[in-house]
């Protein structure tokens, strides 16, 4: 079993919708939780960053995580077709090394 | 403040052939992996470097080295390239260690082994 599993999509939208990311783990040490955005030949962009349980919004990203059933989503209101890239999550325990999903390419509609 | 730096941006090699990448972390950032990027993999991690010293390495042979000098910057190695180390490689920093655990991505290295 992968430590971290995110589903590849693709995921297509129109503009304007609210976009659900999600991802699952199994390690129950991760406590530091990130979402990236990558865009097509570019390095992923850290997005969001989270420690532990809840919720933390920023502009029109929500990320939430909840520990109990290892389970964070990335949330985008208002979509827009800037958003159209491959989003990553990420995360990490106590140790050392970060665990990535596979990523999941959105693509929003104009 | 800069971001990291990654050169060259570019590379194409032939099979047989030794390739060296190139990493500047961000200023104060102490920690530098590197990771290999696919489209059927996605994200693998290399290896991740500390203060000069290796303290973790993933599952890759031994055809892929790195190391990292007094001033943080890092350099990796692969030799005797094969078709599929065609990839884009990735350098991350971070200041893990030092009390955050954010990882900062460079744009990477897109390398082609024909």
């Amino acid at each position: 079993q992968k430590e971290v599993e995110q589903d590849p999509g693709p995921l297509s939208v129109p503009e304007g919708a609210i976009v659900s990311l999600n991802c699952t783990y199994s390690n129950s040490a991760f406590q530091y939780f990130m979402w990236y955005r990558q865009y097509s030949r570019k390095g992923p962009e850290l997005l969001m960053y989270t420690y532990s349980s809840g919720n933390k919004e920023d502009g029109r990203f929500t990320a939430q995580v909840d520990k109990s059933s290892k389970y964070i989503s990335l949330f985008i209101r208002d979509s827009q077709p800037s958003d159209s890239a491959t989003y990553l999550c990420a995360m990490k325990g106590t140790g050392n090394q970060f665990y990535f999903g596979t990523g999941t390419s959105l693509t929003v509609i104009p | 403040k800069a971001g990291v730096t990654q050169t060259p941006r570019y590379l194409i090699k032939t099979r047989g052939q030794q390739v060296t990448l190139s990493c500047s972390p961000i200023s104060g950032h102490r920690s530098v992996s590197w990771y290999q990027q696919t489209p059927g993999q996605g994200l693998q991690f290399l290896f991740e470097y500390f203060s000069e010293t290796q303290r973790n390495k993933g599952n890759f042979p031994g055809r892929f080295s790195g190391r990292q000098f007094s001033n943080s910057r890092s350099e990796m190695n692969v030799s005797t390239l094969e078709l599929g180390d065609s990839a884009l490689y990735l350098c991350a920093s971070s200041r893990w260690g030092q009390g955050d655990e954010k990882l900062f991505f460079g744009s990477g290295t897109q390398l082609s082994v024909l």
